[in-house]
């Protein structure tokens, strides 16, 4: 298990529901992003976090999404009142560090659908 | 604007010729790029990928050009085989305050024919 892992795999809930997704980054990482990919199309950027920096969040498309990296390593992002243009499925990466250019590993996803 | 494009969005080759996925790029001082293959229901998967001090850089089976002048970018897979089967994404590391995204292309569905 050297990968990035997500989890759930699948979600499905109800409109107006909350979800948490869960990342868990390659052991000694220290960057963590996360991504939406809609059906058919490339990835749209959400957040970054990099060790103990403020996250850059410029990629959050409302104030209902929000992230969470505890402790430096797993990381959390939280739809509130989901919405059905928020179904996607959501890409966690991460990379040793930032800048310089480093590859990004990406997991397999949660892919989220809301009814 | 911010924008990574693909010139083809459908490439079917057959087994054993070699491919070629193209990607535009918008940005002069964009200054490292990625390729990546996706397969239906997985992530990502990292490829190869160049710095823009470089023209070229060779991987197995796959080559990766960049031509800054035109700002274009290409992915090589020599004697393609069907497992090369896949959407190819090319990514372009985010400049001036937003350097630690990558900015995604839509992609290029890649179908070899056996």
């Amino acid at each position: 298990g050297a990968g990035v892992s997500q989890s759930p795999s699948n979600k499905v809930t109800e409109k107006g529901k909350d979800v948490e997704l869960r990342c868990d980054p390659i052991s000694g990482h220290t960057a963590l992003y996360w991504y939406r990919q809609s059906l058919g199309q490339g990835l749209e950027f959400l957040i970054y976090f990099q060790g103990n920096s403020a996250p850059d969040k410029s990629g959050l498309p409302s104030d209902r999404f929000s992230a969470e990296r505890t402790g430096g390593s797993v990381s959390t992002l939280t739809i509130q009142r989901t919405q059905q243009e928020d179904s996607a499925v959501y890409l966690c990466a991460s990379s040793p560090r930032t800048g310089g250019g480093q590859p990004q590993h990406f997991g397999d996803g949660t892919r989220l659908s809301i009814l | 604007g911010e924008s990574v494009g693909l010139h083809l969005p459908t490439l079917s080759v057959q087994e054993g010729d070699n491919s070629i996925i193209n990607c535009a790029y918008s940005n002069s001082a964009s200054d490292y790029f990625i390729w990546y293959k996706q397969e239906s229901g997985k992530g990502p998967q990292f490829i190869i990928d160049i710095r823009s001090n470089m023209d070229k850089r060779q991987g197995q089976r796959v080559t990766v050009l960049l031509n800054k002048t035109v700002k274009h970018l290409s992915l090589q897979i020599a004697a393609t085989q069907p497992g090369d089967s896949a959407v190819y994404f090319c990514a372009e590391k985010g400049y001036g305050g937003a350097t630690n995204k990558l900015i995604f292309g839509t992609g290029t569905l890649l179908a070899v024919q056996p």
